[in-house]
């Protein structure tokens, strides 16, 4: 069974810093690309980033690029999302999301992990 | 960036309606869909993957089609436990978009 778990998050003035982590298991954690996704409170779903099975490429939308860093260690089933110069329009829920092989649509969720940003 | 427009953004409906969602990209995506079902406090649950195709284990009530730019996901006998919003998420290319997210609520 795949589980994702998510952890780091909490309460942080604007301009702060945050390391998100996701700790995988149930499946080969190498094989597979993986996602941040936020939710803000009250709101919608949005894609924050992306990044390959290897970790040779990432991706991000627009909002977050210099910002935030995603990576992976696949030695240790982590995945981690580095939030630097965190704004309030941040405070949301980040999901930790396995991307599966084929279709490549996101198919498992951690339980999430809040992130407030505020004084 | 895809757009994805999804609506109606909420919709009331009795136990027993047939309900339909629609997305629509701003842009073709093949076959590259998915709909997903999130309730409150939780994660979101995924449905329909490759826009047509039903998750193993989700209610064969649920159903989804289209392709290239026009999505519909349909519940065909709505049931208490599918009151809920439910999201669809562009897979075609980086950055992934989801749909605004349509709130099924109970009339």
């Amino acid at each position: 069974e795949v589980q994702l778990l998510e952890s780091g998050g909490g309460l942080i003035q604007p301009g702060g810093s945050l390391r998100l982590s996701c700790v995988a298991s149930g499946f080969t954690f190498s094989n597979f690309a993986m996602n941040w996704v936020r939710q803000a409170p009250g709101k919608g779903l949005e894609w924050v980033s992306g990044v390959s099975n290897s970790g040779g490429k990432t991706c991000y939308v627009d909002s977050v690029k210099g910002r935030f860093t995603i990576s992976r260690d696949n030695s240790k089933y982590m995945l981690y999302l580095q939030m630097n110069s965190l704004r309030a329009e941040d405070t949301a829920v980040y999901y930790c999301a396995k991307v599966g092989w084929d279709p490549q649509d996101i198919d498992n969720w951690g339980q999430g992990t809040l992130v407030t940003v505020s004084s | 960036d895809i757009q994805m427009t999804q609506s109606p953004s909420s919709l009331s409906a009795s136990v027993g309606d047939r309900v339909t969602i629609t997305c629509r990209a701003s842009q073709g995506i093949r076959n590259d869909l998915a709909w997903y079902q999130q309730k409150p406090g939780k994660a979101p649950k995924r449905l329909i993957y490759s826009a047509s195709n039903l998750q193993s284990g989700v209610p064969s009530r649920f159903s989804g089609s289209g392709s290239g730019t026009e999505f519909t996901l349909t519940i065909s006998s709505l049931q208490p436990e599918d009151f809920a919003t439910y999201y669809c998420l562009q897979h075609n290319s980086d950055p992934r978009t989801f749909g605004q997210g349509t709130k099924v609520e109970i009339k």
